[in-house]
């Protein structure tokens, strides 16, 4: 099993520019999350889903979108990338509601730089 | 508001040494508390601890939860510099149920 994957691992973009970030998760959960992570910080969740074709705002959800078209994929895009954007990305999953006892899986993360 | 303070920020020991790290949180509807180590990428899941003063342990790293005062604790034993990390603590709960991570506390074992 591959666990929980993230593309790209790095990427540059200029102020206003689109890109979506992707995660894969093999391990057939139907929980998943994105999350940022900044210096001093802690990490922030932006967007969650419970199951396919579903979405939540999570605690800072300005300025992203997600979408769960498949089970196994969750997208987050950056509609126009700002420079308060930079940060390392984290794509998580987790079987169920953490509230029955599941933990959550993180994948590598991707560091973005808007500038 | 939910949080999760985690003390202290950093910690510098030197190998052999045992260290306690230190979780307090505020969450509504509170149902765990769960500790990720963080090495260069992903955080890694250590521990989930729901019920209050039942010791979990797994190798030399321990952890356990108060309820009442609502803290918890992470300790390593005989340190190894493969220890040096930053060290999460999260709270389950909250109004939609989602982890509520703290700032982390950064571990250098040094040899």
């Amino acid at each position: 099993n591959a666990g929980v994957t993230q593309t790209p691992k790095f990427r540059v973009l200029k102020t206003g520019q689109s890109m979506t970030l992707l995660c894969a998760q093999d391990m057939n959960h139907e929980y998943m999350y994105w999350y940022r992570q900044d210096p001093g910080m802690g990490l922030r969740l932006i967007h969650y889903s419970v199951g396919e074709g579903t979405t939540a705002k999570g605690e800072v959800p300005d300025g992203y979108n997600v979408s769960r078209l498949k089970k196994q994929n969750f997208l987050l895009g950056l509609e126009s990338a700002a420079p308060s954007q930079t940060s390392v990305y984290f794509c998580a999953s987790s079987f169920h509601n953490p509230g029955q006892g599941a933990e959550q899986y993180f994948g590598p993360g991707t560091r973005l730089t808007v500038t | 508001e939910d949080k999760v303070v985690q003390s202290p920020l950093s910690l510098v020991v030197h190998e052999g040494d045992t260290v306690t790290l230190n979780c307090s949180y505020e969450v509504t509807n509170f149902r765990s508390l769960l500790w990720y180590k963080q090495e260069k990428k992903a955080p890694t899941f250590l521990f989930m601890l729901t019920s209050s003063g039942i010791e979990k342990k797994s190798g030399r790293l321990s952890s356990i939860l108060d309820k009442k005062e609502l803290f918890s604790i992470l300790n390593i034993t005989a340190t190894q510099t493969g220890d040096s990390a930053i060290y999460l603590c999260a709270g389950l709960g909250g109004a939609t149920n989602k982890l509520i991570f703290g700032t982390g506390t950064l571990l250098a074992v040094q040899p």
